[in-house]
């Protein structure tokens, strides 16, 4: 199975801030990872594609980028609905495999 | 609008049975992959399950297989999952999603998926006695 790993597993920023959370994967998936936003309560919803294409309907604030085995979404200006546990999933083979998450958090 | 509701969840004894559903909405059924994903208190999403359109095709993360079975509907555009044998470890939402593929423009996906998009609200299974 291919692992996911996110860091950090939480971060804290202001409002304006610029937020990049990393995730790594323990082998090549060439593209094919996507990131999910979970809001506390809620399902999660995808936000990126094929690791830089952002869903309709996503804020242009939101980015991704990496390829191979390492990762990057960047939220620029943080808003207070950014509030919210960031996921990478690879979708290179099965089982497709989820990271750990990380906890966005607002100074 | 695209729209999965779960049902089905609830409290059950380790080693006991439980029977999931997911009503879909919104999309050519038959076209369209339904998935599994459950989530642990606290921890990250786990895909478990996913079923092709035809319902022919079925995909199963080890530590389910061979105790839950997914299936389909077509007429009445629904999905279940059959779980078995419940384990404690087996305590979560119960979410299901959508298969979607596509690198460029994000397409459904009949087949294997890539990505999960839309969710259901989640149903929560406890497994304890």
């Amino acid at each position: 199975d291919i692992q996911m790993t996110q860091s950090p597993s939480s971060v804290s920023a202001s409002i304006g801030d610029r937020v990049t959370i990393t995730c790594r994967a323990s082998q090549g998936i060439g593209t094919w990872l996507a990131w999910y936003q979970q809001k506390p309560g809620k399902a999660p919803k995808l936000l990126i594609f094929a690791a830089s294409n952002l869903q309709s309907g996503v804020p242009s604030r939101f980015s991704g980028s990496g390829s191979g085995t390492d990762f990057t979404l960047t939220i620029n200006s943080l808003h207070p609905e950014d509030l919210a546990t960031y996921y990478c999933q690879q979708g290179n083979s099965f089982p497709r495999t989820f990271g750990q998450g990380t906890k966005v958090e607002i100074k | 609008e695209v729209l999965l509701v779960e049902s089905g969840g609830g409290l059950v004894q380790p080693g006991g049975s439980l029977r999931l559903s997911c009503a879909v909405s919104g999309l050519p059924f038959s076209s369209n992959s339904v998935n599994w994903v459950r989530q642990a208190p606290g921890k990250g999403p786990e895909w478990i399950s996913s079923i092709n359109g035809r319902g022919d095709y079925t995909l199963y993360a080890d530590s389910v297989d061979g105790r839950f079975t997914i299936s389909r509907d077509n007429a009445n555009n629904s999905c279940h999952l059959h779980m078995s044998s419940l384990r404690v470890e087996d305590t979560a939402v119960y979410y299901c999603a959508r298969g979607a593929t596509g690198s460029i423009l994000l397409q459904p996906a009949a087949e294997a998926p890539r990505w999960f998009d839309p969710w259901g609200q989640g149903t929560l299974v406890t497994v304890s006695s």
